[in-house]
């Protein structure tokens, strides 16, 4: 069964940094391309940023380029996003997302994470 | 960036009814299209992708059609467990934009 937890998120500083985790089994983990996308609370679905199978390539939303670096760590089932500089409007749950065909990044959402809520605020 | 557009934005309907759900992308994205429910307090599922493939594990009520700009999620007699909100999203780019979402409603 393949399951995705994320984990990580707090109550952090504007101006603060934080890294979420997603660990990830069930699955061969660095033959599929990871997404982070994020939801404000009542808000839209807002994709985030995604890395390849093998971590050689990374994209970001405009709205977190500069800031946010994703990674993965094959050995370890994990995939990461490391969070600086961070604003009021980054305040969200985060979600990691699986895609649903192996070895292609362009590819559906097939399994999603539970969510970990990142509040940016003094 | 591509931009998806999904209409209505809140929909209400009764229990045995027929949903329409559209989403228009601003230019053409063939079938790289997804549709996913999601609850309150719950993480997005997937129902439908490349435009029209059922999930495995879906009701058969639920139905995905349209390619290039215009799409569409049908559900052919809503189910009490399909009040929530739909999402569509595109996957023609690596920037995979999200519909706003349409909430189905109890009428």
């Amino acid at each position: 069964e393949v399951q995705l937890v994320e984990s990580g998120g707090v109550v952090v500083q504007p101006g603060g940094s934080l890294r979420l985790s997603c660990a990830a089994s069930g699955f061969t983990f660095h033959d599929y391309a990871m997404h982070w996308v994020r939801q404000a609370p009542g808000k839209g679905l807002e994709w985030v940023s995604l890395i390849s199978w093998d971590g050689t390539s990374t994209y970001y939303a405009d709205s977190v380029k500069g800031r946010f670096t994703i990674s993965r760590d094959n050995s370890k089932n994990s995939l990461y996003l490391q969070m600086n500089s961070l604003r009021g409007e980054d305040t969200a749950f985060y979600y990691c997302a699986k895609v649903g065909a192996a070895r292609s990044s362009w590819s559906h959402f097939a399994y999603w994470g539970q969510g970990t809520l990142v509040t940016v605020s003094s | 960036d591509i931009q998806m557009t999904q209409s209505p934005s809140t929909l209400s309907a009764s229990v045995g009814d027929r949903v329409t759900i559209t989403c228009r992308a601003s230019q053409s994205i063939n079938t790289w299209l997804a549709w996913y429910q999601q609850k309150p307090g719950k993480a997005p599922k997937l129902l439908i992708y490349d435009a029209s493939n059922l999930e495995s594990g879906v009701p058969l009520r639920f139905r995905g059609s349209g390619s290039g700009t215009q799409f569409t999620l049908t559900i052919s007699s809503l189910q009490p467990d399909d009040f929530a909100t739909y999402y569509c999203q595109h996957y023609h780019s690596y920037s995979r934009t999200f519909g706003q979402g349409t909430k189905v409603e109890i009428k």
